[in-house]
């Protein structure tokens, strides 16, 4: 089964922080994603990578950098955290064009 | 721009019902259609589609595609109250591995 992780359930900061949100997954997938989820807004795409150090703009990269050293590990990163950055943020998964697997979530509230 | 809507909104039904969840989308240069559901946490793997006409089939759930009519269904037989989550669709579509999703289907099943 593929395990994706997510460094944090629940995480509060103040506005103005820089906030790092950390996914690592262990199926060795090229492919990783990060998410906010929002009500009535669904799932949206920040920003994903397709290998180690590529990146790539996603539908909302506005006010989010990321950051991809290692295969399985793919961080989010709010330079200065604002009140509209409060959300669920989502990691993913995937392996070519295969389906893409999920973390648990980060609820991150700022303050 | 693409787009995944899906139908109802929300649902509520009692165990033993048979439901079946709507969603159709507008892609440029479609590769698949996807179905997660969503209970707490993580969006959870239920089906991948990629051939029209084709049925997949787990257990009680079953998803058919429309590649012509640009849609696809998801069926829940014989509802339990487990089976109460948001279901998800998401399309890929493009030269790149970025899934646009739906608002969601809020299902209920009450005993």
């Amino acid at each position: 089964d593929v395990k994706v992780t997510q460094s944090s359930r629940y995480l509060v900061k103040r506005t103005g922080e820089k906030v790092f949100l950390e996914c690592v997954q262990d199926m060795d997938h090229e492919n990783m994603f990060w998410y906010r989820q929002d009500p009535g807004l669904g799932l949206r795409l920040i920003y994903f990578s397709y290998d180690v150090k590529m990146k790539e703009k996603g539908d909302i990269p506005e006010g989010y950098s990321v950051s991809r050293e290692k295969k399985e590990r793919f961080s989010l990163i709010l330079e200065s955290a604002s009140t509209n950055q409060t959300s669920m943020y989502l990691c993913a998964s995937s392996f070519g064009r295969g389906p893409q697997h999920f973390g648990d979530g980060t609820r991150l509230s700022i303050l | 721009e693409d787009k995944v809507v899906q139908s109802p909104l929300s649902l509520v039904v009692h165990e033993g019902d048979t439901v079946t969840l709507n969603c159709s989308y507008e892609v440029t240069n479609f590769r698949s259609l996807l179905w997660y559901k969503q209970e707490k946490k993580a969006p959870t793997f239920l089906f991948m589609l990629t051939s029209s006409g084709i049925e997949k089939k787990s257990g009680r759930l079953s998803s058919i595609l429309d590649k012509k009519e640009l849609f696809s269904i998801l069926n829940i037989t014989a509802t339990q109250t487990g089976d109460s989550a948001v279901y998800l669709c998401a399309v890929e579509g493009g030269s790149n591995y970025k899934l646009t999703f739906g608002k969601g289907t809020l299902l209920t099943v009450n005993p």
